[in-house]
C-alpha cells in the first residue's frame, strides 16, 4: 500500500501566520491517465473531513483561496496563506491512484 | 442541495452484523460512486471500499474483505454498508463520500461494540 506521510504532526500558528503542511508519498502518484489524484482534506472537531483541494491544486468551489496545493510526483504541500479562526482542525492528504486509496496521518493546526 | 444522510448511531453486541445507510439527494444517485471511510477512535482514516451504483460494481480494501459488505438500491438512492462478525476493533465512525474527489460526506455513524 502506498504510505502518505504528513509532516508536521501538529502545527502552531497564530491569525495572519502563514502555513504549510507538507505530504509525502512512498510512490509516485501520477497515474497512468495523466492525472495525480492527491487531495487535501480539513476535519474540524466533531465534523466529517471537508475536501479543500483536488488533483493536487485545484481548489473546491467555496474553500477560500488562502488555501492552495502543489507538488507532483511524490512530494505534495499545502499551503494556508493567513490563517483563520476557522481553519483550526486536522488536515489529512488522501491519494486515490493507488488501491487501496490511503490517508496521511494528519496535521494538527492550532492556535499559539 | 448535495445532501448525504447517514442512519443514526449503533450499539452492537460482538459477533453481531450491523447494517448501515447513506441516502443520497441533491444529485443523480447512479452519476457517481459512493466511497466508506473508518475513522477509528483519536485515529486517522482509512478507505474501506467503493461502489459504483449504475453498474454495481465493488471495489474493497483488502483489509476488510469479508467485514464489509456494499450494496446500493437506485430506486431509493441509498447506499447501504454492512459490517459482520463485529469486534472491538470495529467500534469506529463511519463515513460515505461522494466521488473520486470525495466533494460531499455524510455525517457519521458511530459504532459502538461493547456487550
Amino acid at each position: 500500500d502506498v504510505v502518505l506521510t504528513q509532516t508536521p504532526p501538529t502545527l502552531s500558528a497564530t491569525i495572519g501566520q502563514s502555513v504549510s503542511i507538507s505530504c509525502r508519498s512512498s510512490q509516485s502518484l501520477l497515474h497512468s491517465n495523466g492525472n495525480t489524484y492527491l487531495n487535501w482534506l480539513l476535519q474540524r472537531p466533531g465534523q466529517p473531513p471537508q475536501l479543500l483541494i483536488y488533483l493536487v491544486s485545484r481548489l473546491e468551489s467555496g474553500v477560500p483561496n488562502r488555501f492552495s496545493g502543489s507538488g507532483s510526483g511524490t512530494d505534495f504541500t499545502l499551503k494556508i496563506s493567513g490563517v483563520e479562526a476557522e481553519d483550526l482542525g486536522v488536515y489529512y492528504c488522501v491519494q486515490s491512484t493507488h488501491a487501496p486509496w490511503t490517508f496521511g496521518g494528519g496535521t494538527k493546526l492550532e492556535l499559539k | 442541495e448535495v445532501k448525504l444522510q447517514q442512519s443514526g448511531d449503533e450499539l452492537v453486541r460482538p459477533g453481531a452484523s450491523v447494517k448501515m445507510s447513506c441516502k443520497a439527494s441533491g444529485y443523480t444517485f447512479t452519476d457517481y460512486a459512493m466511497h466508506w471511510v473508518k475513522q477509528s477512535p483519536g485515529q486517522g482514516l482509512e478507505w474501506i471500499g467503493t461502489i459504483i451504483p449504475l453498474i454495481d460494481t465493488t471495489s474493497y480494501n483488502q483489509k476488510f474483505k469479508g467485514k464489509a459488505t456494499l450494496t446500493a438500491d437506485k430506486s431509493s438512492n441509498t447506499a447501504y454498508m454492512e459490517l459482520s462478525r463485529l469486534t472491538s476493533e470495529d467500534s469506529a465512525v463511519y463515513y460515505c463520500a461522494r466521488s473520486t474527489t470525495t466533494d460531499y460526506w455524510g455525517q457519521g455513524v458511530m459504532v459502538t461494540v461493547s456487550s
